[in-house]
């Protein structure tokens, strides 16, 4: 069935450092893939999306391009901040709109000053 | 705006007891959602609803029941609450299909049951 595999945490960096978290997935056909982020105290909210293989999701610095020849969605950012500490969550949705996400299981940003 | 809200935030129950998380959202949103997290696993859905009077199982419906009277509410029921319905609980909604409409979350439940 259709799930997503994403990066164990919780990850801790320093401010301005690089950070990558790892997302693979496993669905027929071309799924919808979606990065979410859940600050301290708040739901989650979309943090950015991508439809089509190669497509690149952007927002708030962070990128993640959707590679169909490696099932992947890895997130990116080339310096983060104290205010990115976070839970992120992968998710995908199965192609013709089905009215479910299957969401990885959260990975914890913690970025130190 | 209230987006979408949630009570109550912690909870706990005793085991056979039952409760009624709510959700309420302010955007008219048609379709509604409940998702429950368990440590270290990705959040599952529990039930949805594509409009008022229209609701459908989801992934984990065992154990749970919903209703959708009214666009702006989703009350999660927990009949004879299990320690396995401890979790974190989210409301979601959306304008329209998950796949292709954004969802905007509550802040979560935390249900403990003992």
């Amino acid at each position: 069935g259709d799930s997503v595999t994403q990066m164990e945490g919780p990850v801790t960096l320093s401010e301005e450092a690089f950070l990558t978290i790892n997302c693979t997935y496993t669905a027929t056909g071309y799924p919808s893939l979606f990065w979410y982020v859940q600050y301290p105290g708040e739901g989650l909210q979309l943090l950015l999306k991508a439809t089509k293989a190669d497509d690149k999701g952007s927002n708030k610095g962070f990128e993640a391009t959707y590679r169909k020849e490696t099932t992947s969605f890895h997130l990116e950012k080339g310096s983060v901040q104290v205010s990115d500490s976070a839970v992120y969550f992968c998710a995908l949705s199965p192609p013709g709109g089905a009215n479910n996400l299957f969401f990885g299981t959260g990975t914890r940003l913690t970025v130190i000053p | 705006n209230a987006g979408v809200t949630q009570t109550p935030k912690f909870r706990i129950l005793k085991i056979g007891q039952s409760m009624t998380l709510q959700c309420t959202q302010d955007m008219n949103h048609n379709y509604m959602y409940w998702y429950r997290q368990d440590p270290g696993m990705g959040l599952k859905l529990i039930y949805y609803s594509v409009g008022a009077g229209i609701t459908d199982k989801g992934e984990v419906p065992n154990g749970y029941n919903v209703s959708r009277s009214t666009t702006e509410d989703f009350p999660l029921r927990l009949e004879l609450a299990a320690p396995s319905q401890t979790s974190v609980y989210f409301c979601a909604s959306s304008a329209g299909r998950s796949g292709a409409n954004v969802l905007t979350f509550g802040a979560g439940s935390r249900l403990t049951v003992l």
